[in-house]
């Protein structure tokens, strides 16, 4: 099975109001990423967990956070949104190995913030 | 965080025409080039990947052809399918298996 399941499949938030979305996989993945993707424009990295271990992007550092209690469970979470967080967000998983390159995706999560 | 840039944003072929799909880099320590799709509902998948070692990568219709001075590679369809219509994606990989997105390509092949 290579699923990796996103809840929930739509979510509308309050602008300035706390958003939490959640994700997870069943396929004992090392590594959890998340990706925000708006219309015409490429998916682009948030943040990822190797392990443990949070890496966030530069320009997204302070925007997102993100939790990741066990292996198979994984957390983004938005303190305060605003009307630019509107978008898709897709998390994906990989492995370490022979396979190690190759992401898979959730179906996502449509945010709408109004 | 724009690390690839990816032409044409669209593009319609006729069925059995081939579908050229085009992504450039700058960074040289990149080693990974996938190409995934996209089908309306569903999420990204990864559909053919190359690294710099080699200059061409074929999986049945679909063909990597990629340049490292000019760091270029590109996605080839041939004989087209309404079947492949969907988004295409080119990605680079960096280190610890970060994949950064091209903006992507709507391919339609019309019947």
């Amino acid at each position: 099975d290579t699923t990796v399941k996103q809840n929930p499949r739509y979510k509308l938030a309050r602008v300035g109001k706390p958003v939490n979305l959640i994700c997870s996989q069943t396929m004992n993945h090392d590594t959890m990423y998340w990706y925000q993707k708006k219309p015409n424009q490429a998916p682009k990295l948030l943040l990822f967990y190797y392990d443990k271990i949070l890496n966030r992007e530069a320009d997204t550092f302070e925007k997102f956070q993100s939790s990741r209690p066990n292996n198979s469970f994984c957390s983004l979470y938005i303190g305060s949104a605003g009307l630019e967080y509107s978008a898709m967000y897709l998390c994906a998983s990989s492995r370490e190995g022979a396979s190690a390159e190759t992401l898979y995706f959730g179906s996502g999560t449509r945010l709408t913030v109004l | 965080q724009q690390q690839v840039r990816q032409s044409p944003q669209s593009l319609t072929v006729w069925e059995g025409e081939t579908a050229i799909l085009n992504c450039s880099y700058e960074d040289s320590t990149f080693d990974y080039f996938p190409w995934y799709h996209q089908f309306p509902g569903e999420s990204p998948a990864l559909l053919i990947a190359i690294r710099p070692v080699s200059n061409k990568k074929e999986d049945g219709r679909f063909t990597i052809f990629f340049n490292k001075r000019e760091k270029k590679f590109s996605l080839h369809i041939a004989d087209s399918q309404p079947g492949d219509s969907a988004t295409y994606f080119c990605a680079v990989m960096s280190n610890y298996n970060v994949l950064y997105f091209g903006s992507g390509t709507k391919l339609t092949v019309e019947p």
